[in-house]
């Protein structure tokens, strides 16, 4: 199975700072039909993860510009310009390239 | 607007069944892939299985750990999957997901517990 490794576990901000996280895949996430379909989830308390970016770098309609999705082949990156409130929770990278689908363990996004 | 809506949950002794249910509306249901996830309590989140449409004949998908226990199905007329559950162990204790694509239910909480 891919295994995706998510960095850091916790990364303590302050309003209005930049986050980044990465997420790195034990294989290339490219498929065989030319798409890497590597996404990021939000899920904050109480809620079902929401999708913020798909297929690397493409945010989802509602989402904001200041979540930016990067990288290629084994290695993303998702960087959060000026983090606002409603930011805070736990984020999780996720493969559906190969069979089984899988999930980074996820990067809680928290307040100083 | 799509909605997802689970339903089905609840609390069962280890190796009773049970049955979830998902309620779609919002897209083409009968050509859609449509999935269950879960998240146990500490967190992690986990495929669990996948219908493909008619038009790959139904195929389905597990994660190695329910295979010969779980059982994905769909009914195209209602705009439905299930999930039916055997064999329950306590480790399956977590919540259930519907997915279609990039849209997610709310979950329900299945606990397994003597």
């Amino acid at each position: 199975d891919v295994v995706l490794t998510q960095t850091p576990v916790a990364q303590p901000v302050t309003l209005g700072d930049q986050a980044s996280i990465s997420c790195r895949s034990s294989q290339s996430l490219v498929h065989s039909n030319g798409n890497t379909y590597l996404e990021w989830y939000l899920q904050k308390p109480g809620q079902s993860p929401q999708l913020l970016i798909y297929k690397v770098s493409n945010r989802f309609s509602g989402v904001p510009d200041r979540f930016i999705g990067s990288g290629s082949g084994s290695d993303f990156t998702l960087k959060i310009s000026r983090v606002e409130p409603e930011d805070l929770g736990v984020y999780y990278c996720f493969q559906a390239t190969h069979d089984p689908y899988t999930f980074g363990a996820g990067t809680k996004l928290e307040l100083k | 607007e799509v909605q997802v809506l689970e339903s089905g949950g609840g609390l069962v002794q280890p190796g009773n069944s049970l049955k979830l249910s998902c309620a779609t509306s919002g897209f083409t249901f009968s050509t859609a892939w449509m999935y269950w996830y879960r998240q146990f309590p500490e967190k992690r989140l986990e495929w669990v299985a996948r219908i493909k449409a008619k038009s790959n004949n139904y195929a389905t998908d597990y994660t190695e750990s329910v295979k010969g226990r779980f059982t994905i199905s769909r009914d195209d007329s209602k705009s439905s999957i299930y999930l039916q559950m055997n064999n329950l162990k306590e480790e399956d204790t977590a919540i259930y997901y519907c997915a279609w694509k990039y849209y997610w239910g709310q979950g329900v909480m299945v606990t397994v517990s003597s």
